[in-house]
């Protein structure tokens, strides 16, 4: 499986944006970059994917770099509640069996939000 | 209802001990995975199967068995529990290609 390498803890605070990068350099053309985020005491929740081109959704913005082998998570405004580990991980979405089917994360980002 | 269900959601067991952990999903999805999270250590695959015919290991399988009993439900064994097993235990399932996994809320269990 590719891999991907994120920081272990960033800093924000409330309502300014945070953007949270991902180093994925092994990437293959196939892989389609998702985001999960785990808030405290609960299991992780779907953030966001993309392959090629940004993405825009309710929860946040991807930005993927050119040569895709880096990518960054935008949270517009973060607010207390978005205080969790987000994870970037790599996902083979073509069909194909083993590899990335089986969805595997890394130690993600632990983001601190301050009131 | 939540869309994966875990039970139970805490549990204490003895060194020895067999346990069952239990999963079950609604959305209808054909893969359906367990993870154990350790302090630090993020989330690391157990097993993970594609159909009620297709069960596969993950990163660390040694010590667990799981069981397709249906599409819906996948349970995850313990024939001897051991202290290092003590983890936060969670199940997730997705459909194919290009969609979203969805966790249930956790199985906390500690083994004494």
């Amino acid at each position: 499986d590719a891999k991907t390498t994120q920081p272990n803890s960033m800093e924000s605070n409330e309502e300014e944006p945070v953007h949270l990068p991902c180093n994925h350099s092994t990437i293959s053309g196939t892989d389609y970059i998702h985001w999960y985020r785990q808030l405290p005491s609960q299991g992780p929740e779907y953030v966001i994917h993309g392959l090629t081109s940004n993405v825009n959704n309710r929860m946040a913005s991807l930005a993927i770099a050119e040569d895709r082998k880096s990518s960054t998570l935008i949270l517009h405004r973060a607010t207390l509640r978005d205080a969790a580990v987000y994870y970037c991980i790599l996902r083979d979405d073509l069909g194909t069996q083993g590899g990335s089917e089986k969805l595997v994360f890394g130690k993600g980002t632990k983001l601190t939000v301050n009131p | 209802d939540a869309d994966v269900t875990q039970t139970p959601r805490n549990r204490i067991t003895k060194t020895g001990k067999r346990i069952m952990l239990e999963c079950s999903q609604t959305k209808g999805h054909d893969r359906m995975y367990w993870y154990r999270q350790d302090p630090g250590l993020g989330l690391r695959l157990i097993y993970y199967s594609f159909d009620v015919k297709d069960i596969n290991k993950g990163e660390i399988s040694d010590g667990y068995s799981v069981s397709r009993q249906a599409q819906a439900k996948f349970s995850l064994s313990l024939e001897s529990a051991i202290p290092n097993q003590t983890a936060l235990y969670f199940c997730a399932t997705r459909g194919p290609m290009n969609t979203e996994a969805f966790f249930g809320q956790g199985t906390r269990l500690t083994v004494v």
